[in-house]
């Protein structure tokens, strides 16, 4: 099973700032790698599929980076929307997919 | 507008058994392999089956194989997912969610999930 490991935990920020979330991989899954919003109450939303692909409807300050073990999901002007809980997911090596544990993304 | 509605959640007592439904609308459901996500209370996301297109190929978890069954009707626009011999560790919000597309595993749209409990 592949593991991965997200950080940092919970990241403070301010709206204007710019955010960059890490995913780490226990090995290669490629490009295989999706990252998700969630905010409190509703569903993961998919902002970006095979690292670096932008998904239908997701605004431009949202990139996706990296590839093997090593991934980054970057916003690069945080909006008051955007503070939520993330999510990495990877599709390599399955079953089973698995995801992080999660980022917190908090106003600070 | 892709729309995707669960049902059948609800408070079970442990080895009981609940059957929740998933229905479709607003695409090709016929046309995509599906999913069932489920996050415990204050927890991550944890995948818990997938289905393909016509049904052939179905996966589980190893936390859930053996006791839950995944299943689709097509001619229904419905996933399905029957879960027996329930156990506390099932408790969670229960999450349909359509394959962006083929097998590539990455979950365009989701339900707003349905919530089991299990608890004597």
């Amino acid at each position: 099973e592949i593991v991965l490991t997200q950080s940092p935990a919970t990241l403070s920020l301010s709206p204007g700032e710019r955010a960059t979330l890490s995913c780490r991989a226990s090995q290669s899954v490629s490009s295989y790698l999706a990252w998700y919003q969630q905010k409190p109450g509703q569903a993961p939303r998919l902002l970006i599929y095979d690292a670096s692909n932008r998904a239908t409807g997701i605004p431009a300050r949202f990139s996706g980076s990296g590839s093997g073990t090593d991934f980054t999901l970057t916003i690069s002007s945080l909006e008051p929307e955007d503070f939520a809980v993330y999510y990495c997911q990877q599709r390599s090596s399955w079953p089973p997919i698995t995801f992080g544990q999660g980022t917190r993304l908090e106003i600070k | 507008e892709v729309q995707l509605l669960e049902s059948g959640g609800g408070l079970v007592q442990p080895g009981a058994s609940l059957r929740l439904s998933c229905a479709a609308s607003g695409f090709t459901f016929s046309s995509y392999a599906m999913t069932w996500v489920r996050q415990a209370p204050g927890k991550g996301l944890e995948w818990v089956s997938a289905i393909s297109t016509g049904g052939d190929d179905i996966y589980y978890a190893d936390s859930v194989k053996g006791r839950f069954t995944i299943s689709r009707d097509n001619s229904k626009n419905t996933l399905y997912l029957q879960m027996n011999t329930l156990r506390g560790e099932d408790t969670a919000v229960y999450f349909c969610a359509k394959v962006l597309r083929g097998w590539d595993m990455a979950f365009d749209y989701w339900g707003q999930g349905a919530l089991v409990t299990v608890s004597s």
